[in-house]
């Protein structure tokens, strides 16, 4: 249980075009979704924080005009990377906490390579 | 800012051996501790858990906690070159965004293990 689908599981763009990734709650309602950016060797960072039918919080230092988040329903939360530019190249990966005990399900991540 | 702090490693250990990794954390609010092992290209998948001061164990995997040193260990028995990965230490506290009552996952850089056969 609890398995949080992402698509697409990687992405080749062009620079300056967009991209979008999804991410959904199979079995479960997330209010709460998380998503993290990972560079080589490094570890996750998260970007942002969404709650369904509210804003999204963002961490310092990421751009929430570059980095769309939108969570209209309890199972769907999506990430548009608007823009693209070879630095965001990396692997993000989203997150939600699991409905039974303290625990967090992470989607199976999104190569994006821009070039 | 909150840290959390793991050895890069690589940490080679031949198969059969303890493997033995360890953490550090900066904030002392931090309520829950995890341990996620990552495979090259693939997202993190839970490990263990542990919330309270001790050693916990499940099969192979024993987590220990210390709060008053704030230190989360993770030790795996009997390694298996299956278990060749990196690992990656985790602290849930309070959000530093998204406001009063929600939560975050820290995580360290991660230990990369190699099990040798």
């Amino acid at each position: 249980g609890a398995v949080v689908s992402q698509h697409p599981s990687w992405v080749i763009c062009k620079s300056g075009t967009s991209v979008k990734i999804e991410c959904r709650s199979l079995d479960f309602q997330a209010t709460t979704m998380f998503w993290y950016r990972q560079f080589p060797k490094q570890s996750l960072m998260l970007m942002a924080t969404s709650n369904e039918g509210s804003k999204a919080t963002y961490e310092q230092g990421v751009e929430k005009d570059k980095f769309l988040i939108n969570h209209a329903s309890l199972t769907l939360s999506t990430l548009t990377v608007t823009s693209a530019h070879p630095e965001d190249s990396s692997f993000y990966i989203c997150s939600a906490r699991v409905p039974q005990g303290d625990g967090y399900t992470f989607g199976s991540g999104t190569r994006l390579t821009v070039v | 800012q909150k840290e959390v702090e793991q050895n890069s490693g690589p940490l080679s250990v031949p198969e059969g051996a303890i493997a033995s990794l360890n953490c550090t954390y900066s904030d002392r609010v931090s309520q829950s501790f995890f341990w996620y092992r990552q495979y090259s290209g693939k997202s993190p998948e839970l490990i263990m858990s542990i919330y309270s001061n001790g050693d916990k164990e499940d099969g192979r995997f024993t987590a220990q906690l210390n709060k008053a040193s704030q230190y989360v260990s993770l030790l795996i028995r009997d390694s298996q070159p299956s278990d060749s990965a990196t690992y990656l230490c985790a602290v849930k506290g309070p959000s530093t965004t998204a406001g009063a009552g929600s939560y975050q996952l820290t995580f360290g850089k991660g230990t990369k293990l190699s099990v040798i056969p």
